[in-house]
Order: C-alpha cells, then structure tokens, then sequence
C-alpha cells in the first residue's frame, strides 16, 4: 500500500520552544492531508486539515497560531507547535488519502513529543 | 455531524475465545476502517470495507459491514495473546475521498491465558 512517512518519530523539547513535525507521502500526491494528536489511553482527534497551496482549516478549540501548517507541496505537510508547553505533549499523527483508484487513507509513524 | 460509536471500550478475554467488537456510526458512509494500534505505535490497517455486505478476513480477525445498519463488526476467533492491542474504527463519510475520517473511541483488548 501507500506510505506516509513521519519526522521525527519522537522528540523532547523544553517549554517555549518550537518544534517541526514532518509528514511526506513518498509514493503519491496529497493535495490534502489532516494532522491528529492523540492523548494517553483515548482515541485520535482531528487538529486541522492540511491543504496544498491554501491555508489549513482548523477543527474548534485548535488554535491556529500556536499550531501552525504549512502545505507548500503535494507530497508534504508540516506542522510546527510553538512556543511548546508541557500540556502540548501527546502524540501526534498525520495522514494522507492516496486517491488512485479506491480513495483510502494512509498514516505517518507518530510523533511523540514531550516538552519539559 | 457524523458520530461513531464503538463497543466495548474495555474487553479481557481468555486465549481461545471468540468475541465480537461493534461499531456503529451516525451516517451514511462509503468506506469503513478497521485500525490495530500496539502501545506508543501508530495505526496499523487492518481492514478496509467498502460496500454493503462486504466481508474480509485475515487470521482470526473477521470484518463485515452492513450500511442499511450502519453497523461494522470486528470478530475474534480463538484469541490469542499477540491480539492484545486497541483497535479503532473509522469511517470516512465523503465521496470525493478529501475528508478526514472519524474515530471510534477504541476498544483496548486484553488477552489472557
């Protein structure tokens, strides 16, 4: 199947600093890809779609300075949390839905950030 | 707005036994995900069901999918211990593909001897 590949698959940042999350998709083109975050023990939450060329569409209660995205092209999206504190920690998931044929959806490794 | 509901949350079951996860979900969906998700991991796919009726099988895992129901099921025959993980439902509820899929709150299986 498709591949979605994410970097960094963990990082520790301390608290105030930015960190940049990568999401490629290596065998296909992605106008759109959506970024999730997952909290211990409960399911994934949608944060925002990614979109190629556009500005990201953000899901109610995401702050959109702090969490900002970049789409600059079809096969990658960035997600940058700044100014990071400890209740940012979680892990993160981006996915891709590969279109050729039957639409299907396809998700990045994680990141697991903690801020300290 | 599309919800989905998955049940049990929490299931502990005997190596050897069969038990069957339910998903329900609010709309009308083209296509149903099933995800297994091991501790600090990300999703791993495990089924992906596309039509009314539509059944898939690998191992002892068993999936259907019934729209006029809107009922995805995820059957477990004769568990085993290497099952233990959460496993997720997910429906994408557009036609074009573009929008994001919405998650069942899991169900964390545990398989015990």
């Amino acid at each position: 199947g498709a591949v979605v590949s994410q970097h960094p698959s963990r990082v520790i940042c301390k608290s105030g600093t930015s960190v940049k999350i990568e999401c490629r998709s290596l065998d296909f083109q992605a106008t759109t890809m959506f970024w999730y975050r997952q909290f211990p023990k409960q399911s994934l939450m949608l944060m925002a779609t990614s979109n190629e060329g556009s500005k990201a569409t953000y899901e109610q209660g995401v702050e959109k300075d702090k969490f900002l995205i970049n789409h600059a092209s079809l096969t990658l999206s960035t997600l940058t949390v700044t100014s990071a504190h400890p209740e940012d920690s979680s892990f993160y998931i981006c996915s891709a839905i590969a279109t050729k044929g039957v639409p299907e959806a396809f998700f990045g490794q994680g990141t697991r950030l903690t801020v300290v | 707005e599309l919800k989905v509901e998955q049940n049990p949350l929490f299931l502990s079951m005997q190596e050897g036994k069969n038990y069957t996860i339910y998903c329900n979900y609010s709309t009308t969906s083209d296509r149903l995900y099933w995800y297994r998700q091991d501790p600090g991991k990300s999703l791993e796919s495990l089924f992906v069901l596309l039509s009314n009726g539509a059944v898939k099988q690998e191992g002892r895992l068993m999936a259907s999918l019934d729209t006029k129901a809107r009922l995805s099921t995820l059957h477990i025959t004769a568990a085993v211990h290497d099952l233990s993980a959460t496993y997720f439902c997910a429906v994408d509820a557009s036609h074009s593909g573009n929008t994001p899929l919405v998650f069942g709150k899991g169900t964390r299986l545990s398989v015990i001897a």
